[in-house]
């Protein structure tokens, strides 16, 4: 069963840094193009940032681009993103997702919550 | 970008009807290799979403055949032919066309 599990959300202070991990299981997942994909609370879905599988090409979402720095360890089936530069509207649930153009599986997502 | 563009954007519906959702692109989705990348996903109250429909019209495994995808071009519809009442929730139209990816605002589905 394909699993994905975020971690490292919490409360932190604009301007502040943070980094989230995905942990992966049951699948190659060095073989897959990872996503990050964002939602404020009551809102609709954002997507963040992509890594691809083979040679990690990245992709950014302008809002983020500059800030947030997405990087895989394939040895550890783990996907990050570091944070910083944090802002009030940065706050969201935070999903990992399998894929990029055809993404299927999502994380249940972790929350990060930018206020002073 | 790719705006994606759905309606409605509520939609109470009575058990057992059809329901029909509409997701329209502010650009072409078929990709270089002639593919188009405009995928469903569902999102039920409290939970991560659920990929239902890949590549307009393929449904993927798991989901109930009452969930129809269909559309080309800029143009595309979700269907579901007899509304239950685990289909309440919010879905999204994506595209994975053009980077940066995007999604519709969602539609909210409930029932009346």
């Amino acid at each position: 069963e394909v699993q994905l599990l975020e971690s490292g959300g919490g409360l932190v202070q604009p301007g502040g840094s943070l980094r989230l991990s995905c942990a992966a299981s049951g699948f190659t997942f060095s073989s897959y193009t990872m996503s990050w994909v964002r939602q404020a609370a009551g809102k609709g879905l954002e997507w963040v940032s992509a890594i691809t599988s083979s040679d990690g090409r990245t992709y950014y979402a302008d809002s983020v681009k500059g800030r947030f720095t997405i990087s895989r360890d394939n040895s550890k089936n783990t996907l990050y993103v570091q944070m910083n530069s944090l802002r009030v509207e940065d706050t969201a649930v935070y999903y990992c997702a399998k894929g990029g153009r055809l993404t299927d599986i999502w994380g249940q997502g972790t929350l990060v919550t930018v206020s002073s | 970008d790719a705006v994606m563009t759905q309606s409605p954007l509520s939609l109470p519906v009575t058990l057992g009807q059809p329901a029909s959702i509409s997701c329209r692109s502010s650009q072409s989705l078929v990709y270089s290799d002639g593919n188009t990348y405009l995928s469903w996903f569902q999102q039920r109250p409290g939970q991560s979403p659920r990929r239902l429909i890949y590549q307009v019209s393929n449904r993927d495994s798991g989901v109930p055949d009452r969930f129809s995808g269909s559309g080309s071009g800029t143009d595309f519809t979700l269907k579901i032919s007899r509304v239950e009442a685990e289909d309440v929730g919010v879905y999204y139209c994506m595209q994975g066309t053009h980077w940066t990816y995007t999604f519709g605002q969602g539609t909210k589905v409930e029932i009346k």
